[in-house]
């Protein structure tokens, strides 16, 4: 299979403190990752794009100096959550894409973070 | 730019039963994929099915079938023998080839499998 882990699975932290999501693809490397955040009830809404080596895409609407995303290996990508408040509080979920000639470009789905902040 | 609509926020099935699942998108495209995600309460992401393009015929999964009406631009997903497992959120996502795996996801349907 393709697994993608996310770490830590849930956290907490006070308001004005930096909070670090790391993702990682076990058994496979993974050129491009995607970083989505997730309201209750909600879809998934594309935070940003994350190549390995080169600077993350983000999407309209998306701060990317609040959210910095890093991509320095095929098996690891991580979203830094700056000074975060309350409204920042949400379910991260990240998914990476198989590298081209390893596959389809499918994209396998981490288990996702919940950040509270309080 | 594409978009993926499901028009229905909620559904319920009584258990063994089947259940539909609407979807939309509007491409110019004529080449793409189209996908069924499962979100159980886990919240873990789930591929159910996939369906390219370019083939006429409907991708089946065991228990999950989808109706891919190419000129319509629809893509349904049928649910034979509901079971209480398949209580979960349920997205239809459209992605280009060439757009490395980026995912354009729909709202969501919430089925409720009863017992």
């Amino acid at each position: 299979g393709a697994v993608v882990s996310q770490h830590p699975s849930w956290v907490i932290c006070k308001s004005g403190t930096s909070v670090k999501i790391e993702c990682r693809s076990l058994d496979f490397q993974a050129t491009t990752m995607f970083w989505y955040r997730q309201f209750p009830k909600q879809s998934l809404m594309l935070m940003a794009t994350s190549n390995e080596g080169s600077k993350a895409t983000y999407e309209q609407g998306v701060e990317k100096d609040k959210f910095l995303i890093n991509h320095a290996s095929l098996t690891l990508s991580t979203l830094t959550v700056t000074s975060a408040h309350p409204e920042d509080s949400s379910f991260y979920i990240c998914s990476a894409v198989r590298s081209p000639g390893q596959g389809v470009d499918e994209q396998f789905f981490g288990p996702g973070t919940r950040l509270t902040v309080l | 730019a594409q978009t993926v609509t499901q028009s229905q926020p909620e559904m319920s099935v009584q258990e063994a039963e089947t259940v539909t699942l609407s979807c939309t998108y509007d491409t110019s495209e004529n080449n793409y994929y189209l996908f069924w995600y499962k979100q159980p309460p886990s919240r873990q992401m789930i591929l159910v099915i996939r369906q390219e393009a370019y083939k006429q015929q409907n991708a089946t999964e065991n228990r999950f079938s989808v109706n891919f009406q190419k000129a319509a631009k629809s893509f349904s997903l049928k649910i034979s023998d509901s079971q209480l497992g398949d209580t979960a959120m349920y997205f239809c996502a459209f992605m280009k080839p060439s757009n490395t795996g980026k995912l354009i996801f729909g709202q969501g349907t919430t089925l409720q499998v009863k017992p």
